[in-house]
């Protein structure tokens, strides 16, 4: 079974520093989607960035970017220049490719406060 | 794009009647929809997947009965709370996946039983 862990339950930074939240999973499979999703505190889940795990290249998002080692299987998202409106649960979630109704496999979460 | 909308966003409600909340993918078709309820401060728990025209799948410990869920188009799938009680109080949350495989999610609906 495919696990994810977020091993930050909480964290928090200054407005305009960067940020690095940690996630990692386990797998058999070889090709597989990652994805961080934010939850802010109005409870919408925002998707924030995906990366399809046949891609070597890290996906990028304006202020978002991954760090992707698939060998190590850990799929950490970095926010720079932190502004107040990325205060939100962010989720890591992992999914199998292929068509039809694979289902997400969540972490448990990462509080993010960003401090004025 | 991919825009996923849920309705009711609040209902209260008296034990013992039935709720119905519906999904909906306002400019993509989801062939697949899933339907999750959130306790506060934890993760999503996912309760059952819908697929168009054909039976939902529901997860170990949701009763089917109970969570009546129809996914009559491609871009609607509805959940409705059977006969609700206090502890089916929660948060429902939708999502509707895309061709690219990518989960939307809808903005959630707050369901109080009293």
């Amino acid at each position: 079974a495919q696990t994810v862990t977020q091993s930050q339950p909480e964290m928090s930074v200054q407005e305009a520093e960067t940020v690095t939240l940690s996630c990692t999973y386990d797998t058999s499979e070889s090709d597989y989607y990652l994805f961080w999703y934010k939850q802010p505190p109005s409870r919408q889940m925002i998707l924030v960035i995906r990366q399809e795990a046949y891609k070597q290249q890290n996906a990028t998002e304006n202020r978002f970017s991954v760090n992707f080692q698939k060998a190590a299987k850990s799929f950490s998202l970095k926010i720079s220049d932190s502004q107040l409106g990325d205060a939100a649960m962010y989720f890591c979630a992992y999914r199998i490719v292929g068509a039809g109704s694979y289902q997400l496999t969540f972490g448990k979460g990462t509080k993010l406060s960003v401090i004025p | 794009g991919a825009v996923v909308s849920q309705h009711p966003s609040w209902v209260i409600c008296k034990s013992g009647t039935s709720v119905k909340i519906e999904c909906r993918s306002l400019d993509f078709q989801a062939t697949t929809m899933f339907w999750y309820r959130q306790f506060p401060k934890q993760s999503l728990m996912l309760m059952a997947t819908s697929n168009e025209g054909s039976k939902a799948t529901y997860e170990q410990g949701v009763e089917k009965d109970k969570f009546l869920i129809n996914h009559a188009s491609l871009t609607l799938s509805t959940l409705t709370v059977t006969s609700a009680h206090p502890e089916d109080s929660s948060f429902y949350i939708c999502s509707a996946q895309d061709r690219a495989e990518t989960q939307y999610f809808g903005p959630g609906t707050r369901l109080l039983v009293l």
